[in-house]
């Protein structure tokens, strides 16, 4: 079976241009997440999706951020007039959406911002 | 709020040395904690976990046991290999609701043969 796959794998763009993130979950995960792992900052946890609500944003670090998930599988990740220091790797996560430890996130091999 | 801090890298060890990692954590509760691995040109991939006080997970050799006294969760290694080499992330959830991940800063750990 398929692992969790992220497009594009490399993307770059000049400051103030869109851009969109694209994560494809394991077949049948409920659950969806972003983490963003920049240098210096390890890795921050930026959204979750329960099927297609988000019910935590709590980590997309400005407005410019936005993320939707369709159809209870793909999700984007879109970042608004980037700015260098948006500049880190995007990982996506799926899972079945289990309480605590039986929640094992699958992660997906990231796509690498880089804002010039 | 949860937080999780783990010693800085690089650690470098040549083959067939003991490897520990130390990773100490804040939460409210009592959460599972997690090592994850990182290897190069790769995405993370679980290690080991453990669900609860004195457990003790184990994977491909290596082992940490949740110690809710000293608020730890080391990891460790009799003898590592070459291919061992990458960033190891310690990271914990609530055991309630959706369980996010809350990590630690990556330690990354060089072998030579």
């Amino acid at each position: 079976g398929a692992g969790v796959s992220q497009s594009p794998s490399n993307k770059v763009t000049e400051k103030g241009k869109d851009v969109e993130l694209r994560c494809d979950p394991i077949s049948g995960h409920t659950a969806l997440y972003w983490y963003r792992q920049s240098l210096g900052q390890g890795l921050e946890f930026l959204i979750y999706f329960q099927g297609n609500s988000a019910p935590d944003k709590s980590g997309l670090p400005s407005d410019r951020f936005s993320a939707e998930r369709t159809g209870g599988s793909v999700s984007t990740l879109t970042i608004q007039r980037t700015q260098q220091e948006d500049s880190a790797v995007y990982l996506c996560a799926s899972s079945l959406g289990l309480a605590g430890g039986r929640n094992e996130q699958f992660f997906g091999p990231g796509t690498r911002l880089t804002v010039l | 709020g949860d937080s999780v801090t783990q010693m800085e890298g690089p650690v470098t060890l040549s083959e067939e040395a003991f490897l520990t990692i130390n990773c100490t954590y804040t939460a409210t509760g009592y959460p599972s904690l997690f090592w994850y691995v990182q290897y190069p040109g790769e995405g993370l991939q679980l290690l080991l976990k453990a669900t609860k006080a004195d457990d003790k997970g184990s994977n491909k050799g290596f082992e940490a046991t949740y110690r809710k006294e000293t608020t730890s969760f080391h990891l460790e290694k009799g003898s590592v290999q070459v291919s061992d080499s990458a960033v190891y992330f310690c990271a914990l959830s609530s055991n309630s609701g959706y369980s996010t991940l809350t990590f630690g800063k990556g330690t990354m750990l060089l072998v030579s043969p």
